[in-house]
């Protein structure tokens, strides 16, 4: 099993609406987590660290369930700027990243 | 401040032509990574360095190689060039020596092997 899994979407919602999705770890010793977004195959940038419970950055909210080894990305009023790729990174000093979940919000 | 760029940032070359793909961070970070990515893959770890000197295989190391002599830099070089090794390629750096594993990405370069 891929250390990471992504819904890949895409996810194609209108403006003002609320999107979330998911990604899997298999590794439970696994300390750190992060999302980080990218646009149209430009570098990734950093988005948010998730490193307990979880963060709320504005209208983003990450969360971390560690029983169920996953960490979730949920958006809320989705703006046209939102459209993106959202990339999920597992890891300690070394990332694993997942393939990432495409996100277009529509007027 | 420069942060972290990568040349060139597009490059054709020729199936069996060696090429080196430059990284160069101003942060004196002390990891470097260098990713590829490919549709479908997402980002796959090639090789990283924890400092000047030290460097260690990622998931796809094949076809490539490292050096980090300065701890600014951290060229990749692939010794004879295949089109499987046609990609988007992203070094990054981390300032783990800083408290923090948060991985800062550079442009890219976009690699075409004919």
């Amino acid at each position: 099993r891929k250390e990471v899994e992504q819904d890949p979407g895409p996810f194609n919602v209108p403006e003002g609406a609320t999107v979330a999705f998911n990604c899997t770890y298999s590794n439970s010793a696994s300390q750190s987590f992060f999302w980080y977004r990218q646009d149209c195959r430009k570098e990734p940038k950093l988005l948010m660290s998730v490193y307990s419970s979880g963060n709320e950055d504005g209208r983003f909210t990450a969360q971390l369930n560690r029983a169920s080894q996953y960490i979730s990305l949920l958006i809320r009023d989705s703006k046209l700027s939102d459209s993106a790729t959202y990339l999920c990174g597992w890891g300690d000093y070394k990332l694993s990243f997942g393939a990432g979940t495409t996100v277009t919000v529509r007027a | 401040d420069a942060g972290i760029t990568q040349s060139p940032r597009y490059k054709i070359t020729e199936t069996g032509r060696q090429v080196t793909l430059m990284c160069h961070q101003t942060w004196s970070h002390s990891y470097m990574f260098w990713y590829r990515q490919d549709l479908g893959h997402g980002l796959r770890l090639i090789y990283y360095s924890a400092a000047a000197d030290i460097t260690d295989k990622g998931e796809v190391p094949d076809g490539y190689v490292v050096s980090r002599s300065k701890t600014e830099n951290f060229p990749l070089t692939l010794e004879s060039a295949t089109r499987s090794q046609t990609s988007v390629y992203f070094c990054a750096s981390s300032d783990l020596a800083g408290g923090t594993d948060t991985q800062y990405f550079g442009p890219g370069t976009r690699l075409t092997v004919l």
